[in-house]
């Protein structure tokens, strides 16, 4: 079974800090990593994509990509009350289509 | 331009009923996928199609059936619902390499 895992949360912070969200997979050979964002009784939307070690920055999010240890992470810069959603991360399966497998996602609130 | 179009909203079946919800795009993707979306548990993957006749099945297929209508509308039909099926389902559309799966709005299904 490949799995991606995520903590449930919540992660609570306050607004203006860093908010830090992990994500592991089990696939090895997995090549494409996704961070979604849920609000409550919403569709997910993509915030960024990621397919090489290391960082990749889009204004207050920075995407970071660990292939060796199976790990990735997204770090929300000066967290904003708009911000407090939940964050799922999505690891697309080696060899086949874009099939994405979702973690269950982190709760992230953001209070003033 | 309307994006994932997903009818109905909401439905509430009795266990045996069946059902087909509908999603449109209008995005010109050749690419559809259907989820359903459970608490603590992420969104899983029903069937997928890759383009116009063709349709696979994803990670929880089973008491689905799908129907890849034209480019536009993808369907997914449940024969004999059952309370296990009670879940939030969306419809995603991508156009081949870009990365982005687009989400409807879902339908929220409460099985009896």
């Amino acid at each position: 079974q490949k799995e991606v895992e995520q903590n449930s949360g919540p992660l609570s912070v306050p607004e203006g800090a860093i908010a830090s969200l992990n994500c592991t997979y089990s696939d090895r050979g997995s090549q494409s990593f996704f961070w979604y964002r849920q609000y409550s009784g919403k569709s997910p939307e993509l915030i960024m994509f990621i397919y090489s070690n290391g960082d990749k920055e889009d204004g207050r999010f920075t995407a970071q990509l660990n292939k060796a240890s199976q790990y990735v992470s997204l770090l929300i810069r000066d967290s904003q009350p708009s911000d407090s959603a939940t964050y799922l991360c999505a690891v697309n399966l080696s060899g086949g289509y874009n099939k994405l497998i979702f973690g269950a996602g982190t709760r992230l609130a953001v209070h003033p | 331009n309307a994006g994932v179009t997903q009818t109905p909203k909401f439905q509430v079946l009795k266990t045996g009923q069946s059902m087909t919800l509908q999603c449109a795009q209008d995005m010109n993707h050749n690419s559809m996928y259907w989820y359903r979306q459970d608490p603590g548990m992420g969104l899983r993957l029903i069937y997928y199609s890759a383009s116009e006749g063709t349709t696979d099945k994803g990670e929880v297929p089973n008491g689905y059936n799908v129907s890849r209508l034209n480019k536009r509308e993808f369907s997914l039909r449940l024969e004999s619902a059952a309370p296990s099926q009670t879940s939030v389902y969306f419809c995603a559309s991508e156009q081949p390499n870009q990365e982005t799966q687009y989400f409807g709005p879902g339908t929220r299904l409460l099985v009896l």
